[in-house]
């Protein structure tokens, strides 16, 4: 059966300093991979999705970056954080290979900027 | 273009009485739609999907929903709430024909709180 993890968890980090949300999924290959965020009262915001190894797209111009190294690793980033990075951030996949288009969502990685 | 709008953004029930979320779509074409579930610091669980098959759709749960295409509508609904139903649900839809990677377009989302 297929899983998903995304670590950490829990980050606390400052202003100005690095991130890393890591994500990666078993028991499927070739999965569509995605990136979303929730804020507090916003919603669900899609933030990227890639199709392929090294094939990222972005929906909303912002601070963040997003890799995809290997076929089932999908990788968030930030060189330098900004307070409006705070939220609640979901790694998803899908796949187009019989399945009928739903996502499938990590456990996601609580992320506090100061 | 699709849109989904789920008309109550909070949902107060007491334990053991009917619960209703309530979702319309706008779609050009047939949609692919879907319910989510979401509990607090938890990622998104999906509960229900209609693809074009039966309009009444069960899910996990205990939770059903119906597609009203005439409607544009695509309720949750449960008989009878339990405690551990209290979280956010999202109501979600799915247009093959939206762009290159099928975009799933969300909700605000809807929090269901349960009393005793």
């Amino acid at each position: 059966s297929q899983t998903i993890h995304q670590w950490p968890a829990t980050l606390v980090q400052p202003v100005g300093s690095p991130l890393s949300l890591e994500c990666t999924v078993e028991g499927t290959s070739n999965p569509n991979l995605y990136w979303y965020r929730q804020a507090a009262g916003r919603g669900l915001q899609l933030l990227f999705y890639s199709v392929g190894i090294g094939q990222i797209s972005s929906e909303v111009p912002q601070n963040l970056s997003a890799s995809r190294p290997q076929d089932r690793q999908f990788i968030l980033s930030s060189k330098k954080l900004l307070l409006s990075d705070s939220g609640f951030y979901l790694c998803a996949w899908r796949s187009l290979a019989g399945g009928t288009g739903e996502l499938f969502f990590g456990e996601g990685s609580r992320l506090t900027v100061l | 273009a699709q849109s989904v709008t789920q008309l109550d953004s909070h949902v107060s029930v007491s334990e053991g009485t009917p619960v209703l979320l309530r979702c319309n779509y706008s779609s050009s074409y047939s949609p692919s739609l879907f319910w989510y579930v979401q509990h607090p610091n938890k990622g998104l669980q999906l509960l229900l999907k209609y693809t074009s098959a039966a309009t009444l759709v069960k899910g996990i749960n205990g939770f059903e929903a119906e597609f009203k295409k005439s409607e544009t509508s695509f309720h949750l609904t449960k008989p009878s709430a339990h405690m551990s139903d209290a979280a956010e649900y999202f109501c979600v839809v799915s247009d093959p024909f939206s762009g290159g990677y099928n975009k799933l377009i969300f909700g605000a989302g809807t929090r269901l709180a349960v009393h005793p």
